[in-house]
């Protein structure tokens, strides 16, 4: 079956560090590969997806590229701000729209 | 901008119980969803329903489980008879329907509580 792996969380960070978090993936066939995010009190966010092999999403200065050789979709973000401290999670999708998701990470950032 | 919105944001409900969760999609979206996230626990799939039907569930999505869209802009999860391991976050989602749907965005509304005491 499908599956998605985070690295483990949380995550804490400066403001303006530098930000990876990890995303691994198994899947049969061709996913679509997203990443959402979770505000406090909030519903789950698209961030960014990518739909094909070597395709890059991006959005808010937050990147991912989808690798297939290596099954990953890592989420990166140059600066990270205070605002950006939230839940991540990886998912993806196959044929018929369901989506699988990480565990989540939870992202913190200090001033 | 256009959202899920989810009602309540919070029920708390008796074992065996029956509750219903409801949600209203985004109006021209036509595939909807439910997830729900136990505590500490991934957010995992349970049904997706098109065209007043089912077009796939997850093996938690038993015989206590039901949706329904009763009319043009509700969509609702039935839980029959509560369990305690039934307490959880639960998540509404639409999306618009793309031919091909794996590549659809499902947009998620905020979510109710559930706790079964």
């Amino acid at each position: 079956g499908n599956s998605v792996t985070q690295m483990e969380g949380p995550v804490t960070l400066s403001e303006e560090a530098f930000l990876t978090i990890n995303c691994t993936y198994t899947a049969t066939g061709y996913p679509s590969l997203f990443w959402y995010v979770q505000y406090p009190g909030e519903g789950l966010q698209l961030l960014l997806k990518a739909t094909k092999a070597d395709d890059k999403g991006s959005n808010k200065g937050f990147e991912a590229t989808y690798r297939k050789e290596t099954t990953s979709f890592h989420l990166e973000k140059g600066s990270v701000q205070v605002s950006d401290s939230a839940v991540y999670f990886c998912a993806l999708s196959t044929s018929y729209g369901k989506l699988t998701f990480g565990q989540g990470t939870i992202l913190t950032v200090h001033p | 901008e256009p959202e899920v919105t989810q009602t309540p944001s919070h029920q708390v409900t008796q074992m065996g119980q029956e509750v219903i969760l409801r949600c209203v999609p985004i109006s021209n979206h036509l595939y909807f969803y439910w997830y729900r996230q136990i505590l500490g626990q991934k957010v995992e799939f349970l049904v997706s329903f098109y065209n007043n039907e089912i077009s796939e569930k997850s093996e938690i999505f038993d015989d206590q489980f039901s949706v329904e869209r009763p009319d043009g802009s509700n969509f609702t999860l039935k839980i029959r008879s509560t369990k305690l391991e039934d307490s959880a976050m639960y998540f509404c989602a639409s999306s618009v329907g793309l031919k091909t749907r794996f590549t659809d965005t499902q947009y998620f509304g905020p979510g109710t509580r559930l706790t079964v005491l």
